[in-house]
């Protein structure tokens, strides 16, 4: 399994800004998966990009790959208090093992 | 509602006393896993399986043990507790494509402290 790299590791906002997320990975891919975790509850899946895509959305999450840079990045516009959580890439290119990373913590300030 | 759960939520146990969390989704997925969450470690894999009666090793598997008998449960076993196992343990569950290839359902965190 490969394990991604999330940059930065911390990251601090205010109310209304966009977040952006950066993850690296090492080797090619079948897909690439953003999760994000609340404090201490369980990651919950936010979208999943394949590797002959280069962009996809969903609500104000907005994703790209760059499969030539081995990269991805998460960018959350408007973004909210609520949006306050720790955020994991999943580079997935086959196998069961799966490897996440440390994240990145991204504070929302009011 | 679709959703993993697990039992208990905390613990807080001694040294060498056998312990089982217990893990169930209601998805029919066939992928199950068990992470642990440690600070500044990020989420490691224990174990995971494929499907009733198939199991394998992820990045830090000593001193756990799973079963799959079922479908729909996965229970982690530590047969003698350590401290260093102290963590906040999650389990996980996917339709198949190998596992990794679908997203995954985790449930919500079992924290456990050993003494």
């Amino acid at each position: 399994s490969q394990q991604g790299e999330e940059d930065p590791q911390a990251l601090s906002i205010q109310e209304g800004e966009n977040a952006t997320m950066n993850c690296s990975y090492k080797t090619s891919i079948n897909n690439l998966q953003w999760y994000r975790q609340n404090s201490g509850r369980g990651l919950v899946h936010l979208i999943l990009i394949r590797s002959n895509e280069r962009e996809k959305h969903s609500g104000r999450l907005r994703v790209t790959l760059d499969t030539s840079k081995k990269s991805s990045s998460l960018l959350i516009t408007a973004s909210r208090a609520a949006d306050t959580a720790s955020y994991f890439c999943l580079p997935w290119g086959g196998g069961n093992k799966l490897t996440f990373g440390t994240g990145t913590q991204l504070k929302v300030e009011l | 509602e679709a959703q993993v759960t697990q039992n208990p939520r905390y613990l807080i146990t001694v040294t060498g006393k056998k312990l089982t969390v217990t893990c169930s989704q209601n998805m029919n997925h066939e992928y199950m896993s068990w992470y642990r969450q440690d600070p500044g470690l990020g989420l490691r894999q224990i174990y995971y399986s494929m499907n009733v009666e198939v199991t394998d090793k992820g990045d830090v598997p000593e001193g756990y043990k799973v079963s799959r008998k079922e479908k729909r449960n996965f229970p982690l076993i530590l047969e003698s507790p350590s401290p260093n196992q102290t963590s906040l343990y999650f389990c996980a569950s996917s339709l198949p494509t190998s596992g990794g290839g679908r997203g995954q359902f985790f449930g919500p965190g079992t924290r456990l402290t050993v003494l």
